[in-house]
């Protein structure tokens, strides 16, 4: 079945960065998207953005542009998430989800996801 | 961006009641491209509904979503003691994805 493992909790001081991974279990991992989905605490759902592995094409909400990076790896089947200059607002669990993909920039409901990292950013 | 305001904000309900959630849109989504999602403390959102009305695998039928255009419509038929959460719609006609601000759906 398919599973998408996120690595662990991570706690950063302000002004470093963070590297989340996920995992892709079941399913051929380029014929997908994956987006990247942070949630702060008590608050909703803000998609970062997301990378679609068969076009090579990263896709960024504009309010995080120029800070974030995605990545995949196919041979580990793997996305990854790095996010920098961190700040106190960027303490967040942050989820990776898979869906099908429109266009090379164009993306699906997320149908799988992740089972969430926090991120701490304190000084 | 596409703006999704979710009404209302929190309901609070009886199991087996009827409920009706409300997500609508600063402009029209295109195709229909609106899900809806599940989201309980502690764990990641489910999918529940996509293309705004078709049924996420696995996901009961007690659950039907509706809508097009600007008004998108989430309805659970009978509340099962599993179905109190937060409910949450997202736009992915364009991007940025958008989602709505949640409705939760607490205990009577």
């Amino acid at each position: 079945q398919v599973q998408l493992v996120q690595s662990g909790a991570e706690v950063k001081k302000p002004g470093s960065s963070v590297k989340v991974s996920c995992k892709a279990s079941g399913g051929t991992f380029r014929s997908y998207a994956f987006s990247w989905v942070r949630q702060a605490p008590g608050q909703g759902l803000e998609w970062m953005g997301g990378i679609i592995p068969i076009f090579g094409t990263a896709n960024y909400a504009q309010k995080f542009q120029g800070r974030v990076t995605f990545t995949a790896d196919e041979s580990s089947g793997t996305a990854y998430m790095e996010l920098s200059s961190l700040r106190s607002e960027d303490t967040a669990m942050y989820y990776c989800g898979r869906g099908h993909y429109i266009d090379s920039s164009g993306y699906y409901a997320l149908d799988y996801w992740g089972q969430g990292t926090l991120v701490t950013v304190s000084s | 961006e596409i703006v999704l305001t979710q009404s209302p904000g929190t309901l609070s309900l009886s199991p087996g009641e009827r409920v009706t959630l409300s997500c609508r849109a600063s402009q029209s989504v295109s195709s229909s491209y609106l899900a809806w999602y599940q989201q309980k403390p502690g764990q990641a959102p489910r999918l529940l509904i996509y293309a705004a009305s078709s049924r996420a695998t696995g996901i009961p039928d007690r659950f039907s979503g509706s809508g097009s255009g600007t008004d998108f419509t989430l309805t659970i038929s009978r509340l099962e003691p599993e179905d109190f959460a937060v409910y949450y719609c997202q736009q992915y006609g364009f991007s940025p994805l958008t989602f709505g601000g949640g409705t939760k759906v607490e205990i009577k």
